[in-house]
């Protein structure tokens, strides 16, 4: 089955820098792959995602590069708040629909 | 659009007991829905797969006889947790797909807590 692998596991960053997280994934039937924030308690909230067709995608703050050669997709976001403090997670999924999630990313932006 | 509802928000049951936990597709069909476990600082792990009038397909090292999923109709899947232990103390997670895409539409979660 597949298996993706997130890193780094926490991250910090200072207000107005840019912070990255990266995803790997094993499968390289998926062609799917969303990036969910998720704070303490909630469910998670889809902030962006990208299709195996597709090698990046922008809105605002957030964008999601794809190398399928590699199997490897990342998350940029810049110009960082403290309400982008919160956990994310990387997925993948294929032809069954299926998601796995990465092991999340706790990301903390200090004021 | 693509509300999911899921009830109860929190449980607490004694040890020995079921708990029934509903997730609802409010303003679409959903087609498939997923079930996940979310243990605190950890990941979301999916427990089984469920299509509208079909068996749950389980993950491999989740009970089916313990989490018994239904899928009755298109808008509504529940989980029940039979003869819960403290170690099933976690938040679960559903979430919808529609016929169409990829997207997964995910409820606000049931904390359950088996004492």
């Amino acid at each position: 089955g597949e298996n993706v692998e997130q890193h780094p596991s926490t991250l910090s960053v200072q207000e107005g820098d840019s912070a990255v997280i990266k995803c790997t994934y094993s499968d390289s039937a998926s062609n799917y792959f969303p990036w969910y924030k998720q704070e303490l308690g909630k469910r998670p909230q889809l902030i962006i995602d990208i299709r195996s067709n597709v090698g990046e995608k922008k809105d605002q703050r957030i964008a999601v590069t794809l190398n399928k050669t590699a199997k490897h997709f990342s998350l940029h976001i810049t110009e960082t708040q403290p309400e982008d403090s919160a956990v994310y997670f990387c997925a993948a999924t294929g032809s069954a629909r299926q998601l796995t999630f990465g092991s999340g990313t706790q990301l903390t932006v200090l004021p | 659009g693509a509300v999911v509802s899921q009830h109860p928000s929190r449980v607490i049951c004694k040890s020995g007991t079921s708990v029934k936990i509903e997730c609802r597709s409010l303003d679409f069909q959903a087609t498939t829905m997923f079930w996940y476990r979310q243990f605190p600082k950890k990941s979301l792990m999916l427990m089984a797969t469920s299509n509208e009038g079909s068996k749950a397909t389980y993950e491999q090292g989740v009970e089916k006889d313990k989490f018994l999923i239904n899928h009755a109709s298109l808008t509504l899947s529940t989980l029940t947790v039979t003869s819960a232990h403290p170690e099933d103390s976690s938040f679960y997670i559903c979430s919808a797909s529609a016929k169409r895409g990829y997207e997964q539409y995910f409820g606000p979660g049931t904390r359950l807590t088996v004492t």
